[in-house]
């Protein structure tokens, strides 16, 4: 069936390192993903997108890779800062339907 | 504010009561999703709504569960005779179809304590 999977539940990193957060998708007819940022209480923020006729986007200290051929999603985020805590999920779409898929998240703990 | 609200924010009440929730979306934006969380894990869909039009909903979506958006703006979802087990926080998001990859934006939520 259709998934979207995280590998690391919790990332702890330092203040100003570079944090990478992966997730796996099992659905090659996927052609759309997000990853959003949901802090406790919260609802998910929407941080960065691209089409699987993309491999790479970037935004601000932000960028997303996406390997189409092992069907893997990475979230790239440069300088990590205190603020950057929360849970990450990222999430796909097909053109067949209009929801999102949503793995289970990974949790950011960032050092000061 | 001009994201997605949704209302109330918290809401507690007893297995077998009946309860509602409000979203209102982005303004003009056409698509309205609503979604269900509960903790440690990602939002799963429950149902979605072009302008009026209810288009797909989800196996989740039991007969006690009902969605309405009678005139394109706001949506409620309604829960009938409560269960312990649908105790979670209740998503709502909207979009805007015309071209690019219609990106969801999110509500805050409302989370249901089912007593």
């Amino acid at each position: 069936g259709e998934s979207v999977g995280l590998h690391l539940p919790t990332l702890s990193v330092q203040e100003g390192d570079n944090s990478i957060i992966n997730c796996a998708y099992s659905n090659s007819a996927s052609d759309y993903f997000i990853w959003y940022k949901q802090e406790s209480g919260k609802g998910p923020q929407f941080i960065i997108d691209i089409r699987s006729n993309m491999d790479k986007r970037q935004g601000q200290r932000v960028t997303v890779l996406l390997n189409k051929t092992v069907k893997h999603l990475s979230l790239q985020i440069a300088a990590t800062q205190p603020g950057d805590s929360a849970v990450y999920f990222c999430a796909e779409k097909t053109k067949s339907s209009y929801k999102l898929i949503f793995g289970s998240g990974t949790r950011l703990l960032v050092r000061p | 504010d001009t994201g997605v609200s949704q209302d109330p924010r918290h809401k507690i009440t007893k297995r077998g009561q009946n309860v509602t929730f409000r979203c209102d979306p982005i303004s003009e934006h056409n698509r309205l999703y609503w979604y269900r969380q509960t903790l440690g894990q990602g939002p799963e869909f429950l149902t979605y709504f072009q302008n009026e039009a209810q288009l797909e909903k989800s196996r989740l979506l039991s007969d006690r569960f009902s969605a309405e958006r009678p005139k394109g703006s706001f949506s409620t979802l309604e829960i009938q005779r409560t269960e312990q087990g649908d105790s979670a926080m209740y998503l709502c998001a909207s979009s805007f179809s015309r071209t690019g990859p219609d990106t969801q934006y999110f509500g805050p939520g409302t989370r249901l304590t089912v007593l």
